[in-house]
C-alpha cells in the first residue's frame, strides 16, 4: 500500500479547457511529487511540494501549476489543455528513508 | 544532465527461465538508484533502493545490484505474475527522480 490517493481516476477534457487533479498522501508525510507519464516518453518530473511550498519544477510550461494545502494534500492544475497533455499523471509521497518515493494509482487525463 | 537507459525494451521469458534487466545511468552525485514495477494503467510499485556501488538487495525472485555505471535486476525462476514493466530511476543533486523508459517483461506459462 503506497499511502497515496488520487482523484479522479479518469478525466476527459477538450482542447483549451482546464484540468484539476488531486492527490492526498497518508498522514505524516509532507512531500508530494507530481510526474507525467505520456505514451513512449516515460515518467517526467513535473513538480515537488514540501511544507506548502513549491521546491522544484521540471521542464514544463507555466500552464502546469499546482499548490499544496495545510493538510499536505496537493492539486495539479493544467491550463489551456493541448492534445499532447493526454497522459497518466502520477503523484508520489516521500518515504521514511529520505529520498524514497511511493506512487499513487494515477489520474488518466484524456484531451480531445 | 542525469540520464537513464534501460535494456532490453521488451523481454519474453518462459516460466522458470532466469534473466537480467539492465539499467545504465549517468548522474552527478548519486543519491539513490530505484527499481519499480508497474502494471498496465497503474502507478509504479516500489521495489528497491540502492545507494552505493557493490550494494545488493533481494525480494522473493528479484535481486538488484549496483555498480558505478549500471544496475541489474536479476529475476530467478520467474512466474507469469512477474509480468510487468520494470522501471529504473536515479536521484542526483535534486529531489526529482529521472526515469528510464522501462523494460516490459512477459513471462509465459
Amino acid at each position: 500500500e503506497a499511502g497515496v490517493t488520487q482523484s479522479p481516476t479518469h478525466l476527459i477534457k477538450t482542447r483549451g479547457q482546464q484540468a484539476t487533479l488531486r492527490c492526498s498522501p497518508i498522514s505524516g508525510h509532507t512531500s508530494v511529487y507530481w510526474y507525467q507519464q505520456a505514451l513512449g516518453l516515460g515518467l517526467q518530473f513535473l513538480l515537488w511540494y514540501d511544507e506548502g511550498e513549491e521546491r522544484n519544477r521540471g521542464n514544463f510550461p507555466p500552464r502546469f501549476s499546482g499548490r499544496q494545502f495545510p493538510n499536505y494534500s496537493s492539486e495539479l492544475n493544467v491550463n489551456a489543455l493541448e492534445l499532447e497533455d493526454s497522459a497518466l499523471y502520477l503523484c508520489a509521497r516521500g518515504g521514511v528513508s529520505y529520498n524514497e518515493q511511493f506512487f499513487g494509482p494515477g489520474t488518466r487525463l484524456t484531451v480531445l | 544532465e542525469d540520464q537513464v537507459t534501460q535494456s532490453p525494451e521488451a523481454l519474453r521469458l518462459q516460466e522458470g527461465e532466469s534473466s537480467s534487466l539492465n539499467c545504465s545511468y549517468t548522474v552527478s552525485g548519486l543519491r539513490g538508484l530505484f527499481w519499480y514495477r508497474q502494471d498496465p494503467g497503474k502507478g509504479p510499485e516500489f521495489l528497491f533502493t540502492l545507494y552505493s556501488a557493490g550494494e545488493e538487495k533481494e525480494k522473493e525472485r528479484l535481486k538488484a545490484t549496483l555498480t558505478k555505471k549500471e544496475s541489474f535486476l536479476h529475476i530467478t525462476a520467474p512466474k507469469p505474475e512477474d509480468s510487468a514493466t520494470y522501471l529504473c530511476a536515479v536521484q542526483g543533486g535534486s529531489e526529482k527522480l529521472v526515469f528510464g523508459k522501462g523494460t516490459k517483461l512477459t513471462v509465459n506459462p
